[in-house]
């Protein structure tokens, strides 16, 4: 059980286009979803907490208008980068908070990768 | 805010030896630490967990220790294997507001597990 998904896996795409990701939960509801980017050989670095019907709650430093994410259902949530630069190319997780626990579980990962 | 320190950031053993990892916090309101494995190119997986009112906790070859007091806790794996070999990052958590636990994780851990 616990399971989440990520979609795509990996993404190439030009310069100045939107890429959407999606992080699903299979197996259980998610009310609280966070979006973490990654650079190679680094810790995970948290961009913003999702709640299902609210708007998400960025940390500092990270534009919201940037990466636009929408928490529209209790097992999808959706990070958008929109206008990608190259500066943008990293790996990106999500995870899912299972409720009743304390515990996040982590999707796979999606590798952007802005040329 | 929290900060989470982790050593060391290399550790190299012989297969069927044991591994240790440290991690700091400085956050006495954290109450949750989780230890994620991380495998090159894929989202973190939860190894073990403990939280701030047990000191100690085993799940067959790994273990992991908390002492409050000092606000450390480590990761030990005992019998080491190859396909131990990955990434480990421990994680402190606390109660952020209405919004579950606020992870903040350690800087990560390279182990290799040498045949």
């Amino acid at each position: 059980g616990a399971v989440v998904s990520q979609h795509p896996s990996r993404v190439i795409c030009k310069s100045g286009t939107s890429v959407k990701i999606e992080c699903r939960s299979l197996d259980f509801q998610a009310t609280t979803m966070f979006w973490y980017r990654q650079f190679p050989k680094q810790s995970l670095m948290l961009m913003a907490t999702s709640n299902e019907g609210s708007k998400a709650t960025y940390e500092q430093g990270v534009e919201k208008d940037k990466f636009l994410i929408n928490h529209a259902s209790l097992t999808l949530s959706t990070l958008t980068v929109t206008s990608a630069h190259p500066e943008d190319s990293s790996f990106y997780i999500c995870s899912a908070f299972l409720g009743g626990t304390d515990t996040q579980y982590f999707g796979p990962g999606t590798r952007l990768t802005v040329l | 805010g929290e900060n989470v320190e982790q050593h060391p950031s290399t550790l190299s053993v012989q297969e069927g030896d044991s591994a240790v990892i440290k991690c700091t916090y400085s956050d006495s309101a954290s109450n949750y630490f989780p230890w994620y494995k991380q495998e090159l190119g894929k989202g973190p997986q939860l190894i073990i967990d403990i939280r701030s009112n047990v000191g100690e906790k085993k799940d067959q070859r790994i273990a992991v220790t908390l002492n409050k007091t000092a606000k450390h806790f480590s990761l030990h794996i005992t019998e080491t294997q190859p396909e131990d070999s990955a990434v480990y990052f421990c994680a402190a958590a606390a109660y952020r507001d209405n919004y579950g636990q606020n992870f903040v994780f350690g800087p990560g851990t390279r182990l290799s597990v040498l045949p």
